[in-house]
């Protein structure tokens, strides 16, 4: 069994800093994958960036990037130059060769001006 | 990234009605997955689009209540049966592909069963 823990409900940034979600993560597969989604207020998921188990660089996309250490089982996202436009839930999730996603409960941001 | 295109966006229900989701890719996707978010929490897995077959469902989730149709590669349905308003969620269809690890969502749809 999977399991996502994300521990900040909610948190505020000021615009052009940088924020640090975190996320830590339970499972007994030797493979996977980590994800991250932003849901809006629309409700769509959209997906932000991903690390594999095996993948020794921290994974970046943009001004997203994932701070991936294996050895505590921790997979914290970080937004740089935080925008208005970031305000949103963001969740972490993983999965392992199945392809089915296991969530944490979700982080909300707020980017205040 | 494959365009996945999900109808409604949103519709509001009676109770005792069914309704049934469409999610739609412009490629083939070997994985097609139907999730669900209650007010105020996170996704949970309800089923996997099994291609040609029938779907694979998680703990909690039956195909009474959740038929789905997986026709082709592209294209997959999610009704929901005998709506009752703790059925009132988010449902959202995602896709992967062997060979890329991203899982990509479609835009969700909002149902509220009154």
């Amino acid at each position: 069994a999977q399991k996502i823990t994300q521990t900040q409900p909610g948190m505020f940034v000021q615009e052009k800093e940088a924020v640090t979600l975190d996320c830590t993560y339970d499972t007994s597969d030797p493979s996977y994958g980590l994800f991250w989604y932003k849901q809006p207020s629309s409700g769509e998921m959209i997906f932000l960036i991903y690390q594999g188990s095996y993948d020794q660089q921290n994974a970046t996309e943009g001004r997203y990037s994932l701070n991936f250490q294996k050895a505590r089982k921790s997979a914290n996202l970080v937004i740089s130059a935080s925008q208005l436009g970031d305000s949103a839930m963001y969740f972490c999730a993983m999965s392992a060769n199945d392809y089915k996603l296991s969530f944490g409960a979700g982080t909300t941001v707020t980017v205040r001006a | 990234s494959a365009v996945i295109s999900q109808k409604p966006s949103r519709d509001i229900c009676q109770r005792g009605t069914s309704l049934t989701i469409q999610c739609q890719v412009d490629s083939q996707v070997t994985m097609m997955f139907w999730y669900r978010q209650q007010p105020g929490q996170s996704l949970t897995l309800i089923a996997t689009a099994n291609q040609g077959s029938e779907a694979t469902y998680e703990s909690g989730f039956v195909i009474d209540k959740f038929p789905i149709s997986r026709p082709n590669l592209t294209f997959s349905t999610l009704t929901v049966s005998n709506m009752s308003p703790e059925d009132s969620s988010i449902y959202l269809c995602s896709v992967g592909d062997r060979g890329s690890e991203k899982l990509f969502f479609g835009s969700g749809t909002q149902l509220s069963v009154l």
